[in-house]
């Protein structure tokens, strides 16, 4: 089993819709996570952390659970610039090495 | 606001040939990252660097690639010879890590093209 895993997609939603994204980890000591955003040919940047809590930044709710090691991402009111790959991060505690998803691919249409 | 800062952004060159890619870290970040993406890998750990010092270069294949870390302000990655399966692109990405909970910025990425 991969140390995280991802649903590559692609997701094809109509703007305005509600999107969920799941991505599962292996190693149960993993201590932080996050999700990015990466643009096609760009660097990937930061979307949000994910706390034990819970947390939501506008339309973007990230949540974690540790018993099902999961973590994800919900977006609503999707809008045509959401179009993009999101990847989440496990980093594993102790020597904070973190780990990366491939990605999941968006696509927000008109 | 503060960015990790990556040079060339892109390179074309000929198999055979020496690379070095260069990457300024955020001031005051304490680990350095290096990562190649492909279609076929998505984002790979090449190595990464602690305090300048080396923690980990597993991912990286080592009869060719080298990477350092001369000062705070400079990390380098070195392919030689370089090979056409090496095309990709590398990002370096920095962070602090104290507690675990801080997450990495990325450059912009070097766009490596080996013919």
């Amino acid at each position: 089993r991969k140390e995280v895993e991802q649903d590559p997609g692609p997701f094809n939603v109509p703007e305005g819709a509600t999107v969920a994204f799941n991505c599962t980890y292996s190693n149960s000591a993993s201590q932080s996570f996050f999700w990015y955003r990466q643009d096609c040919r760009k660097e990937p940047k930061l979307l949000m952390s994910v706390y034990s809590s819970g947390n939501e930044d506008g339309r973007f709710t990230a949540q974690l659970n540790r018993a099902s090691q999961y973590i994800s991402l919900l977006i609503r009111d999707s809008k045509l610039s959401d179009s993009a790959t999101y990847l989440c991060v496990v980093v594993s505690g102790g020597s904070y090495i973190p780990t990366f998803g491939r990605g999941t691919s968006l696509i927000v249409h008109p | 606001d503060a960015r990790v800062t990556q040079t060339p952004r892109h390179k074309v060159t000929e198999m055979g040939q020496e690379v070095t890619m260069r990457c300024q870290p955020i001031l005051g970040h304490n680990t350095v990252f290096w990562y190649r993406q492909t279609m076929m890998q998505g984002l790979e750990l090449l190595a990464y660097f602690r305090n300048r010092a080396p923690l980990d270069d597993s991912g990286m294949p080592k009869d060719r690639f080298s990477a350092e870390m001369p000062d705070a302000t400079l990390a380098t990655l070195k392919i030689q010879p370089s090979e056409p399966r090496d095309s990709a692109v590398y990002f370096c990405a920095s962070g602090f890590y104290g507690g675990g909970d801080q997450p990495q910025h990325f450059g912009d990425g070097t766009r490596l093209s080996i013919l």
